[in-house]
């Protein structure tokens, strides 16, 4: 079975520095990882995807992500960051093959980004 | 472009009524969820459905029902509510390949007193 581990709840920040939000998964075949982005009160939004080839992701808002298989990671990071950027941050997980519909999430990372 | 539409926004339900969540998505896709987030919880799967007539259970899906008549709705269903239901509830739609991603609701802040 799939599971995802963020590996911290919380992320304080001050702005323009770099951050990374480490995220870690499980899985017995290959998989299709995601990071999604939660602003207050609102719903989730794609930040980036892996899905194959190159193992550096770029998405949204200057964030970028590094599938490690052999480390079975994909920690997100953005080189400087802005107070826009505080939300909660989700990783999760799809595996590959057939019809696997379910996406399993790890349990966020709120990052805090502070003037 | 809808996409994922949720209602309603806010509900406060007394202890033992009852309610619907309704989800309703335009993208055609064949499969819908709905979690509930829960603070340090992240996301957890209640029900799932792989297309229309077909409904599964997610990791917690006592108390709750859903039915699948149609691609486009999946409502959720609180038979009787208790105060462990206050949460906030999502409704996520995507296509039915594990390689693309899903598209969430505004979501439902749903208050059992």
């Amino acid at each position: 079975a799939q599971s995802v581990t963020q590996l911290d709840s919380q992320v304080p920040v001050f702005e323009e520095a770099p951050v990374e939000l480490r995220c870690n998964y499980s899985s017995s075949v290959s998989v299709y990882l995601f990071w999604y982005v939660q602003y207050p009160n609102q719903g989730l939004q794609l930040l980036l995807k892996y899905l194959s080839g190159s193992t550096l992701v770029k998405g949204i808002n200057g964030f970028e992500a590094e599938f490690n298989k052999s480390q079975t990671s994909f920690h997100l990071r953005k080189p400087s960051v802005h107070i826009s950027d505080t939300a909660e941050y989700f990783c999760a997980v799809s595996e590959g093959g057939g019809s696997n519909y379910k996406l399993t999430f790890g349990k966020g990372t709120l990052l805090t980004v502070n003037p | 472009n809808a996409g994922v539409t949720q209602t309603p926004k806010f509900q406060v339900l007394k202890t033992g009524q009852s309610m619907t969540l309704q989800c309703a998505q335009d993208m055609n896709h064949e499969y819908m969820s709905w979690y509930r987030q829960d603070p340090g919880m992240g996301l957890r799967l209640i029900h799932y459905s792989v297309g229309a007539g077909i409904t599964d259970q997610g990791e917690v899906p006592n108390g709750y029902n859903v039915s699948r008549s149609t691609t486009e709705d999946f409502p959720l269903r609180l038979l009787s509510a208790a105060p462990s239901q206050t949460s906030v509830y999502f409704c996520a739609s995507r296509q039915r390949q594990g390689r693309t991603e899903a598209f969430f609701g505004q979501g439902t802040r749903l208050t059992v007193v």
